[in-house]
């Protein structure tokens, strides 16, 4: 079993949809990032998060420490928000490395 | 924040030769990654790029596949040597701001083909 899982693992939308992607992890963590990858293959970070909830435009992300899980929702989807989506997180140090969920493939179509 | 550049975006290299991909930022940094990204897989961690010493690879990688400099605060780079068809990746320079900083940025990326 993955450190990092997520699911789906491709989502398909209709415009104005709101979409969630979720995120689960076995290992304690100092913070969990969500990140998001155009085709080019730049990533760009979307949130880091160590608890609560953080609000960005459309996007939410919220993440649960003592049931290891997270959710990115994007709300009234786009077609610019078709991308990958991955969830990272970080041990229990500063320190420590990032481990990769293996992302969630989204596509919104007009 | 930080904002990080990659040269080459892109590059298709024959089979036997060697790129190099330089990541440059913006401000100062304490940390410096380099991540490989093959098709249709996540990321992983190459190495780490210690500023005037020698880089900290993670098990799998190997300095004379992959030599490392990072010269200062701001710029590293990471060679590809002897390249393979396995090697067609996505390679990504990442920084941390400070070393007891959780947040962490990501370059654009390079995409790398080799026939």
């Amino acid at each position: 079993k993955n450190e990092v899982e997520q699911s789906p693992q491709n989502l398909t939308a209709q415009e104005g949809e709101f979409i969630t992607i979720n995120c689960s992890y076995s290992v304690g963590i100092s913070a969990l990032h969500w990140l998001q990858q155009h085709p080019g293959g730049g990533i760009v970070s979307l949130f880091m998060l160590s608890s609560g909830k953080k609000k960005h435009g459309r996007l939410i992300a919220t993440i649960n420490i003592q049931e290891k899980h997270s959710s990115l929702h994007i709300t009234a989807s786009h077609p610019r928000d078709s991308a990958v989506y991955i969830c990272a997180v970080k041990g229990g140090t500063s320190y420590g490395k990032l481990t990769f969920g293996q992302g969630t493939i989204l596509t919104v179509h007009p | 924040s930080a904002v990080i550049s990659q040269k080459p975006s892109r590059d298709i290299c024959q089979r036997g030769t060697s790129l190099t991909i330089q990541c440059q930022v913006d401000s100062q940094v304490t940390m410096m990654f380099w991540y490989r990204q093959q098709p249709g897989q996540s990321l992983t961690l190459i190495a780490t790029a210690n500023q005037g010493s020698e880089a900290t690879y993670e098990s799998g990688f190997v300095i004379d596949k992959f030599p490392i400099s990072r010269p200062n605060l701001t710029f590293s780079t990471l060679t590809v040597s002897n390249m393979s068809p396995e090697d067609s990746s996505i390679y990504l320079c990442s920084v941390m701001l400070r070393a007891n900083s959780y947040e962490q940025y990501f370059g654009p990326g390079t995409r790398l083909t080799v026939t």
